[in-house]
């Protein structure tokens, strides 16, 4: 079965200083990685995906990804956070072979503080 | 091109009764999944419908149902409600494919009392 674990609940960082919201999963073969983001009162919105190629991935709003395989993490990060990127961000995994369902963590809370 | 649309945004039920939330994909994607995400427990996977079939169903309890329509919308149901079911409920559509993300609605947010 896949997993995802997102180790921190709540992650505060200053407004300017880089942010990284960490996030590890678990998958029987090649995985296929999202990062959404969720402001109060709405859905989630898509941020970035990892699918093949280059690890290092770039999405909406100035986020990053890093994909590393041998240590099965894919962190969110993002080289000068501000207060309105302050929302909940949830890594989810796909696993290959089918269409199989999609799994998410249970959401890092981003605080930026001014 | 019009979003993911869920009605109603808000509703207040009691225990045992049941209710049904809609939802209308964005034009064009067939592939609809709803997920319940409450504090605690982060997004939890109901089940996904795909041509009017459910493809992908989660761990709830029988009380939880949903089915498609030919025009790719779908509502799910939940009977006899109980104070635990308490959520927001998120519907997402996609193109058929397994590299495409998803593309949620803003949700139904139940109460029950």
């Amino acid at each position: 079965a896949q997993s995802v674990a997102q180790p921190e609940d709540q992650v505060n960082v200053a407004e300017g200083n880089p942010l990284t919201v960490k996030c590890t999963y678990s998958v029987s073969g090649n995985p296929y990685l999202f990062w959404y983001v969720q402001y109060p009162n709405r859905g989630l919105q898509f941020l970035l995906k990892y699918i093949t190629g280059d690890n290092l991935v770039k999405g909406s709003y100035g986020f990053e990804a890093e994909f590393n395989k041998s240590q099965t993490s894919f962190h969110l990060k993002k080289p000068s956070a501000l207060v309105s990127d302050s929302a909940l961000y949830f890594c989810a995994v796909r696993d290959t072979g089918g269409y199989q369902k999609v799994t998410f963590g249970i959401g890092t809370k981003l605080q930026v503080i001014p | 091109k019009a979003g993911v649309t869920q009605t109603p945004r808000y509703l207040i039920k009691t225990r045992g009764q049941q209710v049904t939330l809609s939802c209308s994909p964005i034009s064009g994607h067939r592939s609809v999944s709803w997920y319940q995400q409450t504090p605690g427990q982060g997004l939890q996977f109901l089940f996904e419908y795909f041509s009017e079939t459910q493809r992908n169903k989660g761990n709830f309890p029988g009380r939880f149902s949903g089915r498609q329509f030919s025009n790719s919308r779908s509502e799910m149901n939940v009977s006899t409600l109980e104070l635990g079911d308490s959520a927001l409920y998120l519907c997402a559509s996609s193109l058929p494919s397994d590299t495409g993300e998803l593309f949620f609605g803003e949700g139904s947010r139940l109460t029950v009392l």
